[in-house]
């Protein structure tokens, strides 16, 4: 059973500041999705990767794909309280259903 | 287009008690899901569908059971409601296509609580 750890689980920082969160995997990643899940709402997609290596820019977000495809990194830079959330990478999976394997998340809490 | 509801929004039921979720999406996507979430534990996978008339177990079934009778609803129930159940429940749905990775759309969610 593939497992998906998320680091840190919680990080509040001040506005203005940047940071990183992980996502580390017990094996192969299919492909890499990262969501983000606003209080009282579901979770909504920000980005897929899929091969190893790559990166992709969303405005301030930075999304890192491992070249092995076991790990994966989001930097935010310059935060904003917007960006407050849970942020969870998913792996989706080779299987008739599509599933999708989520991580615990990292809450980010970014104060004004 | 609403996109995928959940009803209803909260709800707080007592041992033994049973109920059912409703899910309703707009966007005639075959595949839908149950997932739970619970503090620290991400999302986790309850019971899925990849059509009308058809489901199977996620990861956690135990204690649930699902029915797909029209494309567009995806019912979650719980025959006899235990503390251990208490949880934020929410549905997704996504396309039928071969690229693997295609987003899911979730709903709002469910905040459920067994007493």
């Amino acid at each position: 059973t593939q497992l998906l750890e998320q680091s840190p689980q919680f990080l509040s920082i001040q506005e203005g500041e940047n940071l990183t969160v992980y996502c580390n995997s017990s094996s192969v990643f299919s492909s890499l999705q990262w969501y983000r899940q606003e209080p009282g709402e579901g979770p909504v997609l920000l980005v897929t990767v899929v091969t190893g290596g790559e990166v992709k820019k969303l405005k301030r977000l930075t999304f890192q794909f491992g070249d092995a495809r076991k790990d994966s990194s989001l930097h935010i830079t310059a935060a904003q309280p917007g960006d407050t959330g849970l942020y969870l990478c998913a792996d989706g999976s080779h299987n008739a259903g599509n599933m999708l394997t989520f991580g615990g998340g990292t809450r980010l809490m970014v104060k004004p | 287009n609403a996109g995928v509801t959940q009803t209803p929004k909260f709800r707080v039921l007592k041992t033994g008690q049973s109920m059912t979720l409703l899910c309703a999406q707009d966007m005639n996507h075959e595949y839908m899901y149950w997932y739970r979430q619970d503090p620290g534990m991400g999302l986790r996978l309850i019971h899925y569908s990849v059509g009308e008339g058809t489901t199977a177990k996620g990861e956690v079934p135990d204690g649930y059971n699902v029915s797909r009778l029209k494309k567009q609803n995806f019912l979650l129930g719980l025959e006899s409601a235990a503390p251990s159940q208490t949880s934020v429940y929410f549905c997704a749905s996504r396309k039928s296509s071969w690229r693997l990775y295609n987003e899911q759309f979730f709903g709002p969610g469910t905040r459920l609580t067994v007493l």
